[in-house]
C-alpha cells in the first residue's frame, strides 16, 4: 500500500492564480480531510469528506473548493490564490465509523504552497 | 472556544529523563478520543498514541504514555527515557465528529545530551 500521497511536494503561485492539490489513499478509507498548518501552529482543517460525493467545512474553508467524485481521491482546489494561503497543506485518511483503530488518521507527507 | 491548549511552548529534557507535556482539552461529547503527534523537523505527522474517553486504562505505546485525567479534562504525554531523536514538536489533538481532529499549538521539545 501506498497510503496516503499527495502532489505536488512543492508549489510556488503568484497571488491570483488557482491550482490543484492532489491527495489520493489506497486503504479503500471513508473518510478524508485536507488541514494546513502555518508556521509554529498546529493544523488546522480546511474540508472534510464522510465518503464519495458527500463533503463539509472545517474551520478555515475560505477560498479553497473539494469534491469527492471516488473514495480514493480527495483534491482541493485553491480558486484565486493569496499569500496568506502560504502553508504547508497535509491531506488525511481514516477508516470511519466502528471496528478496531477505526479512529486512525493517516497523514500523507504534505505540500508545500508558497503564493507571492 | 479553544478546545485543545498546550501550554508549555519549548521544553528541555536530558538525554534518558522522563519528560511529560501537557494538554487540556474542551469538550461537551461524552465520546471523544485524543490523540498525541510527532511532528519532527522533516515535517511529516508520525501518530504516537490515542485514548478513548471511555478507555478505562491509560494508554502505553512503548515509551509514550498518556496520563488520562478525564474529570480535569487533561491528556498529558509522558515520555520515558527520552532519546535525542525525540526532539521534535508534540501535537495533542481531540476527534470530533467525521473523523476530524483539533489541535493544539504544539509544544517543542528538545533533548540534551
Amino acid at each position: 500500500n501506498a497510503g496516503v500521497t499527495q502532489t505536488p511536494k512543492f508549489q510556488v503561485l503568484k497571488t491570483g492564480q488557482s491550482m490543484t492539490l492532489q491527495c489520493a489513499q489506497d486503504m479503500n478509507h471513508e473518510y478524508m480531510s485536507w488541514y494546513r498548518q502555518d508556521p509554529g501552529m498546529g493544523l488546522r482543517l480546511i474540508h472534510y469528506s464522510v465518503g464519495a460525493g458527500i463533503t463539509d467545512q472545517g474551520e478555515v474553508p475560505n477560498g479553497y473548493n473539494v469534491s469527492r467524485s471516488t473514495t480514493e481521491d480527495f483534491p482541493l482546489r485553491l480558486l484565486s490564490a493569496a499569500p496568506s494561503q502560504t502553508s504547508v497543506y497535509f491531506c488525511a485518511s481514516s477508516r470511519g465509523t466502528g471496528g478496531s483503530k477505526s479512529y486512525e488518521q493517516y497523514f500523507g507527507p504534505g505540500t508545500r504552497l508558497t503564493v507571492t | 472556544a479553544q478546545k485543545i491548549t498546550q501550554t508549555q511552548p519549548g521544553m528541555f529534557v536530558q538525554e534518558k529523563e522522563a519528560v511529560t507535556l501537557d494538554c487540556t482539552y474542551d469538550t461537551s461529547d461524552p465520546s471523544y478520543g485524543l490523540f498525541w503527534y510527532k511532528q519532527p523537523s522533516s515535517g511529516e505527522m508520525i501518530f504516537l498514541i490515542y485514548q478513548g474517553s471511555y478507555d478505562q486504562q491509560n494508554a502505553t505505546e512503548g515509551r509514550y504514555s498518556l496520563n488520562f485525567q478525564k474529570a480535569r479534562k487533561s491528556a498529558n504525554l509522558v515520555i520515558s527515557a527520552s532519546q535525542l531523536g525525540d526532539s521534535a514538536m508534540y501535537f495533542c489533538a481531540i476527534l470530533e465528529y467525521g473523523n476530524k481532529l483539533v489541535f493544539g499549538a504544539g509544544t517543542i521539545l528538545r533533548v540534551k545530551s
